[in-house]
């Protein structure tokens, strides 16, 4: 089955800086990669997807890369604001097959 | 009005006690599942239930049973509770298999 990896389990940066978190996966048949934010008490909530025939997709704030051949996928948020503090899973999924998550990061912006 | 509803949002049991949590969706969706969220935050999932079709995770004890009595209600019972069973459960849904999925707010299940 599908094997995803997920760095930094645990982020801070300073309100306005930047936030990176990577997801690497196995299986090359994968072809859909969702991202989710959970907020405390809360459950995850889809923030943004990527399809494997798109190279980058941005949504104001938060974007997302994928490089096929490395087999790894990134979310970006810029201008981070402390309502952006939540803990963030990477999934993948090849069609037909159930969600692989990640094992997620833990973001803080620092006000 | 809230998408997909759980309740309850905590249960707190004693071993080996039989509990069930209730899941409800408004969306129209035609699939529902249990995911199971450990003190890690790893999410795994339990069942995929789509059209009347149960699709199991073998690696879920048989004391987890699914049951549905329309598209959409996907109900978690649990028998015999264990300790090692304290989690949070997610029930989820989406309008085909595996598409993208929307979650309820979770059901904290604690054993004492």
């Amino acid at each position: 089955g599908e094997n995803v990896e997920q760095h930094p389990s645990t982020l801070s940066v300073q309100e306005g800086d930047s936030a990176v978190i990577k997801c690497t996966y196995s299986d090359s048949a994968s072809n859909y990669f969702p991202w989710y934010k959970q907020e405390l008490g809360k459950g995850p909530q889809l923030i943004i997807d990527i399809r494997s025939n798109v190279g980058e997709k941005k949504d104001q704030r938060i974007a997302v890369t994928l490089n096929k051949t490395a087999k790894h996928f990134s979310l970006h948020i810029t201008e981070t604001q402390p309502e952006d503090s939540a803990v963030y899973f990477c999934a993948a999924t090849a069609t037909g097959n159930q969600f692989y998550f990640g094992t997620g990061t833990s973001l803080t912006v620092i006000p | 009005d809230t998408a997909v509803s759980q309740t309850p949002k905590y249960l707190v049991t004693q071993m080996g006690n039989d509990k069930s949590i209730k899941c409800e969706q408004n969306l129209g969706h035609d699939t529902m599942y249990w995911y199971k969220q450990d003190s890690k935050k790893f999410l795994k999932i339990m069942f995929s239930y789509n059209n009347k079709e149960l699709i199991i995770n073998e690696t879920v004890p048989n004391r987890f049973s699914p049951k549905s009595p329309d598209k959409a209600h996907l109900n978690l019972h649990i028998n015999s509770l264990e300790l090692g069973d304290s989690a949070v459960y997610f029930c989820a849904s989406s309008q085909e298999l595996y598409q993208p999925q929307h979650f309820g707010d979770g059901t904290r299940l604690s054993i004492l």
